[in-house]
């Protein structure tokens, strides 16, 4: 029990649907990650809410949306993905300006 | 070349045999973190270590922080079964610990 918890664990999605990744912490956090694990590859942080405003967002295709309407709620919304997305979606949590990020059990995403 | 360096690779020992993983960065270290996943799952927070000469302990589990070195190691005693799992290294290179670096892991199997 992490304290971060994920859903769905599994998803299977065409390129052409839109899908929602939710993750939500119950550690009285208020930063919040979202990162991609792909086999062989090192963890990719994609964007991360600090006090609920976004304060990194590397590089990420725009079919990647956040969102983060509270401090203990994340939403990755997927629209129009491609087969290279396919990966594990890892979600975490920590204090603003604290330490160690709590993990949550991930979402694996198949993009066929 | 990755900027933060795992070796091995991976790793098989025998049950109750001593392994160290070692994780070597190119660049500064602020702090380096130390988790441990299990396949397809999140990643479990292990230890910080933030300051040159830094070891903590944790059950069998000991790591070292070499600022000098940029490296920091990781040292299993005694490995059980339940040890087996993926180790992951996260460095902070820019006093910004929301935005780590990773390697590719450490992949351990403990042979009972």
């Amino acid at each position: 029990e992490t304290g971060v918890t994920q859903t769905p664990r599994h998803l299977v999605m065409g390129m052409t649907n839109k899908k929602s990744l939710k993750c939500e912490q119950h550690l009285g956090h208020n930063a919040m990650y979202w990162y991609k694990q792909s086999a062989k590859k090192p963890l990719e942080l994609m964007f991360v809410y600090s006090l609920e405003e976004r304060v990194e967002n590397n590089s990420v295709p725009s079919r990647f949306s956040p969102e983060c309407p509270n401090s203990s709620h994340l939403f990755l919304h997927l629209h129009t993905l491609q087969p290279e997305d396919s990966a594990l979606y890892l979600c975490a949590s920590s204090l603003s300006g604290g330490n160690e990020q709590f993990f949550g059990p991930g979402t694996r995403l198949t993009v066929l | 070349s990755q900027e933060l360096e795992q070796s091995p690779q991976s790793l098989i020992v025998q049950e109750g045999k001593n392994l160290t993983i070692n994780c070597t960065s190119s660049k500064t270290l602020y702090g380096l973190y130390w988790y441990k996943q299990k396949y397809g799952e999140g990643l479990i927070f292990l230890m910080m270590l933030q300051k040159g000469g830094e070891e903590k302990s944790h059950e069998k589990i000991t790591a070292k922080l070499d600022e000098k070195k940029q490296q920091s190691s990781l040292h299993i005693t005694a490995s059980q079964p339940s040890h087996a799992g993926i180790y992951l290294c996260g460095a902070d290179n820019a006093g910004n610990n929301r935005k780590l670096i990773w390697g590719l892991g450490t992949s351990l199997a403990v042979n009972p």
